[in-house]
């Protein structure tokens, strides 16, 4: 079974706050992804990376960063946390076969609150 | 126009009956759609994906798509209260997914 996991299933942080989400996966996945999820807005693409050292922007990556050092570890980065941070982050991750969907697995999520 | 719409709901429903959720996405382009399950304070789990048009079953699970209408499909035959969740669409291409808000769905015992 594939596993992903992320560091914090509840996190609570300051405003100005620098923020570490870890994801971690075990099954030797090329693509990794951050997601946050809100209320009426659904799950939006924050980063996602396709190889060791690779990122890409997605549809909302101002005020986070990211790094993927190691293939199974994704890390997203909150240099200066604010309250409209506060959100549900999902990490997911999928292999590169492209003759199928590249399905992407979740992991359980992080529910950060920015005070 | 978002590129994938679904309706957030809430949809309740008894136990035992057939639930129709439903996505429309605008961009052809694509061809392959998932349906995620998503339990409270969980992530989401893939419950099934469809390439194309027409129908994939999984148990009391039915994926449909009908491309002539851009309408994405899920059907819950005899829907039990385990099946209480948020249900997303999603339509797949290389490297990222679009997904649509979720339905919240209830079934009651």
């Amino acid at each position: 079974d594939v596993k992903v996991t992320q560091s914090s299933r509840y996190l609570v942080k300051r405003t100005g706050e620098k923020v570490f989400l870890e994801c971690v996966q075990d099954m030797d996945h090329e693509n990794m992804f951050w997601y946050r999820q809100d209320p009426g807005l659904g799950l939006r693409l924050i980063y996602f990376s396709y190889d060791v050292k690779m990122k890409e922007k997605g549809d909302i990556p101002e005020g986070y960063s990211v790094s993927r050092e190691k293939k199974e570890r994704f890390s997203l980065i909150l240099e200066s946390a604010s309250t409209n941070q506060t959100s549900m982050y999902l990490c997911a991750s999928s292999s590169s076969d492209r003759t199928l969907t590249d399905t992407q697995y979740f992991g359980p999520g992080t529910r950060l609150t920015v005070l | 126009q978002k590129e994938v719409e679904q309706d957030p709901g809430p949809l309740s429903v008894p136990e035992g009956a057939i639930v129709s959720l439903n996505c429309t996405y605008s961009n052809s382009a694509f061809q392959y759609f998932m349906w995620y399950r998503q339990y409270s304070r969980k992530g989401p789990e893939l419950l099934m994906y469809t390439y194309s048009s027409g129908n994939k079953e999984d148990g009391r699970f039915t994926a449909q798509v009908d491309k002539s209408s851009k309408y994405i499909s899920l059907f819950i035959r005899d829907s039990q209260p385990s099946d209480s969740a948020t249900y997303l669409c999603a339509r797949a291409g290389t490297y990222k997914y679009i997904f649509g808000t979720g339905t919240r769905l209830k079934v009651l015992a």
